[in-house]
């Protein structure tokens, strides 16, 4: 079955040290791989995607993400967070073809706080 | 990237009643869809909206509950019907483009049933 696993599903960091949010999918083939931002009282914003090519994208706001196929990861990571970056992460799969319809998997989320 | 406006951005509806929410894409997008979000879930597909045609509803959705229209490339409407207090969610709508799968969303409408 199709699935997206974020285990963590709250995290605390001080402002200015590194962070990683963690993504597993479980997915057919090689799918299109997103992460998403969702602020409190907002949608979502698209933070980055990863459709083919190299496997380390970046993103807006600082963040990247590198895709491991042998380990069907999409991890985020930031160097140095900001308290701005307090806000919920949704990790995505999609099907990565052309094909007429284009689901999205959503995770179940990670909760980022960040302490000052 | 597409803009995409909601209307209403909240609303507190009574048991039995009726609301209709607004999509509206500032430019033509492929496909059209309506996401849930319950209180500190995740988001659910609920479905895909075609134009001109009969939305395609995931498992556990029906168009008795939950019809949709999709006139044009960048207009939907989702309503929900006969609504009860577990229908309060935030209600999403994104379009994104055929073959790219990249999808925008719009800022949700938050719906309180009491």
């Amino acid at each position: 079955a199709q699935s997206v696993t974020q285990p963590d599903i709250h995290i605390t960091v001080s402002e200015g040290a590194s962070l990683e949010l963690r993504c597993n999918y479980s997915y057919g083939a090689t799918p299109y791989l997103f992460w998403y931002v969702q602020s409190p009282g907002q949608g979502l914003q698209l933070l980055l995607k990863y459709f083919s090519g190299d496997t380390l994208v970046q993103g807006i706001k600082g963040f990247e993400a590198e895709f491991k196929r042998s380990q069907s990861s999409f991890n985020l990571r930031k160097p140095s967070v900001h308290w701005s970056d307090a806000a919920e992460y949704f990790c995505a799969v999609g099907p990565n073809y052309g094909g007429a319809t284009n689901k999205l998997i959503f995770g179940t989320g990670t909760l980022l706080a960040v302490q000052p | 990237s597409a803009v995409i406006s909601q209307k209403p951005s909240r609303d507190i509806c009574q048991r039995g009643t009726s609301l209709t929410i607004q999509c509206q894409v500032d430019s033509q997008v492929t496909m059209m869809f309506w996401y849930r979000q319950q209180p500190g879930q995740s988001l659910t597909l609920i479905a895909t909206a075609n134009q001109g045609s009969e939305a395609t509803y995931e498992s556990g959705f029906v168009i008795d509950k939950f019809p949709i229209s999709r006139p044009n490339l960048t207009f939907s409407t989702l309503t929900v019907s006969n609504m009860s207090p577990e229908d309060s969610s935030i209600y999403l709508c994104s379009g994104g483009t055929s073959g790219r799968n990249e999808q925008f969303f719009g800022p949700g409408t938050r719906l309180t049933v009491l």
